[in-house]
């Protein structure tokens, strides 16, 4: 089993709609937590940290999960440039190498 | 703020030939990870550089190496190309502390022929 686990999708959906992933994480001891998006041929981009409390940033939610070990995005009023790959990472806190990256998520909005 | 940069943007070599890439982190960041992502697959972890010290490294073979400055600039050197080589070379930096973000640079797209 993965350290780190996404549905890979394509998730496509209509312009307008709201959208949501999961991704579930194995090491309980996992302290940190991050959304990255990143565009066909080019570098992640950090979309948001995801904190205890859920947070919020327009129209993107992101909220932890502890008991159940998941976090997941929200996206509301999908527009055509949230066409992407979202992929989730998860820091370890402990051990040499920290930071866990799922392989991602497609999402494609559709006109 | 400048953000990352990565040096060739676009590097195309032959089997058996050496690679030299080149990271500049975010100023005042101390880590450098490197990462490999062939065509259509997620990140692989290379190596995670700090203090200019190797912290880890993932798995792959030893022709992968590197090396950190004291201005926390990194290069990656990829000994005797292979054709599986070829992939889009990421490096990201963050603060030391560990539950920071990283931040990635735009990459550099190696080609071996």
């Amino acid at each position: 089993r993965k350290e780190v686990e996404q549905d890979p999708g394509p998730f496509n959906v209509p312009e307008g709609a709201t959208v949501a992933f999961n991704c579930t994480y194995s090491n309980s001891a996992s302290q940190s937590f991050f959304w990255y998006r990143q565009d066909c041929r080019k570098e992640p981009k950090l979309l948001m940290s995801v904190y205890s409390s859920g947070n919020e940033d327009g129209r993107f939610t992101a909220q932890l999960n502890r008991a159940s070990q998941y976090i997941s995005l929200l996206i509301r009023d999908s527009k055509l440039s949230d066409s992407a790959t979202y992929l989730c990472v998860v820091n370890r806190g402990s051990g040499t190498y920290k930071y866990i990256f799922g392989t991602g998520t497609r999402l494609k909005v559709l006109a | 703020e400048a953000g990352v940069t990565q040096s060739p943007t676009h590097l195309i070599k032959t089997r058996g030939q050496q690679a030299t890439l080149r990271c500049s982190p975010i100023s005042g960041h101390t880590s450098v990870y490197w990462y490999q992502q062939a065509l259509g697959l997620g990140l692989q972890f290379l190596l995670w550089y700090d203090e200019g010290e190797e912290r880890n490294r993932g798995n792959f073979p030893p022709r992968f190496s590197g090396r950190q400055f004291p201005n926390y600039s990194s290069e990656l050197n990829v000994n005797a190309l292979e054709l599986e080589d070829s992939a889009l070379y990421l490096c990201a930096s963050s603060f030391r502390t560990g539950y920071n973000e990283q931040f990635f640079g735009p990459g550099t797209r190696l080609t071996v022929l």
